[in-house]
C-alpha cells in the first residue's frame, strides 16, 4: 500500500513567519511529488513540483526534497492571512499509478 | 484560458436518483480523473482513463461508473445515490498517468443526497 503521511495539523503561525509542512512517502522508488493548496470548499490548485533531490524556490514557496529519507517539505516565506488554507502533498509512485495524496496539513496565519 | 471545468458546481439529487457530473477539459490531456472528497479528508481516486483506457480503483463501489466519449469530456455516473455519497466531486487532468507536470483540477462538483 503506497502511502503518504502528512500531520494534519492545525499548524498555526504568525503572520511574517515561515511555515514549514512536512510530508513523507512510503514507495521508495517514487519520482514526482508536488504541494497543493486547497482553500475551504474549493478545489485543489497545484503550486509546486519538484523532481530532484535538492530545494526548489518560487516566489515565497519553497520545495525541499530528500529521497533518500523519503521526506518532502514546503517552506512559505514571510506568510500572509491570504495563505490559510490546507496544503496536500501527492506523490507519484512507480510504473502506471496515478498520484496519491496525502490528508494534507491545515495551515492558520495569523494576522 | 486552457481550463478543467465541471458542472454543475453543486448538484442536489435525491436518495437513489441517478445523477450524472460532468467535467470538461481545453488542456489536451491524456490522462482524466474522478476523485471523491469528503471533509477533511484526502482526495479519494475513484477512477482514471489514459486516453480510452479505463482503470478502476479496486475499492470504487459498483454504483459509481464513468465514460470518455472523447478526448475533452468525461462523466461521472452514480446510479443510485445514497447519503454517504454526498461528497465533493473533483475531476483533474494530467499529461501522462504519474501526473507528469502536475494534475490540475476542475471547480469541483459538491454533491447533495436527500
Amino acid at each position: 500500500q503506497k502511502e503518504v503521511e502528512q500531520n494534519s495539523g492545525p499548524l498555526s503561525v504568525p503572520e511574517g513567519a515561515i511555515a514549514s509542512l512536512n510530508c513523507t512517502y512510503s514507495d521508495r522508488v517514487s519520482q514526482s511529488f508536488f504541494w497543493y493548496r486547497q482553500y475551504s470548499g474549493k478545489s485543489p490548485e497545484l503550486i509546486m513540483s519538484i523532481y530532484s533531490n535538492g530545494d526548489k524556490e518560487d516566489g515565497r514557496f519553497t520545495a525541499q526534497l530528500n529521497k533518500a529519507s523519503q521526506y518532502v517539505s514546503l517552506l512559505i516565506r514571510d506568510s500572509q492571512p491570504s495563505d490559510s488554507a490546507t496544503y496536500l502533498c501527492a506523490v507519484s509512485s512507480s510504473g502506471n499509478t496515478p498520484l496519491v495524496f496525502g490528508k494534507g496539513t491545515r495551515l492558520s496565519v495569523i494576522a | 484560458d486552457a481550463m478543467v471545468i465541471q458542472n454543475p458546481r453543486y448538484q442536489v439529487t435525491q436518495f437513489g436518483k441517478p445523477v450524472t457530473l460532468s467535467c470538461s477539459q481545453t488542456l489536451n490531456h491524456n490522462v482524466m480523473y474522478w476523485y471523491q472528497q469528503k471533509s477533511s479528508q484526502a482526495p479519494k481516486l475513484l477512477f482514471h482513463y489514459y486516453d480510452k483506457d479505463f482503470n478502476n480503483e479496486a475499492d470504487t463501489p459498483d454504483n459509481f461508473q464513468s465514460r470518455r466519449p472523447n478526448t475533452s469530456f468525461c462523466f461521472l455516473d452514480i446510479r443510485s445515490p445514497g447519503l454517504g455519497d454526498a461528497a465533493m466531486y473533483l475531476c483533474a487532468t494530467s499529461r501522462g498517468i504519474q501526473g507528469q507536470g502536475g494534475a490540475f483540477f476542475g471547480q469541483g462538483t459538491r454533491l447533495t443526497v436527500v
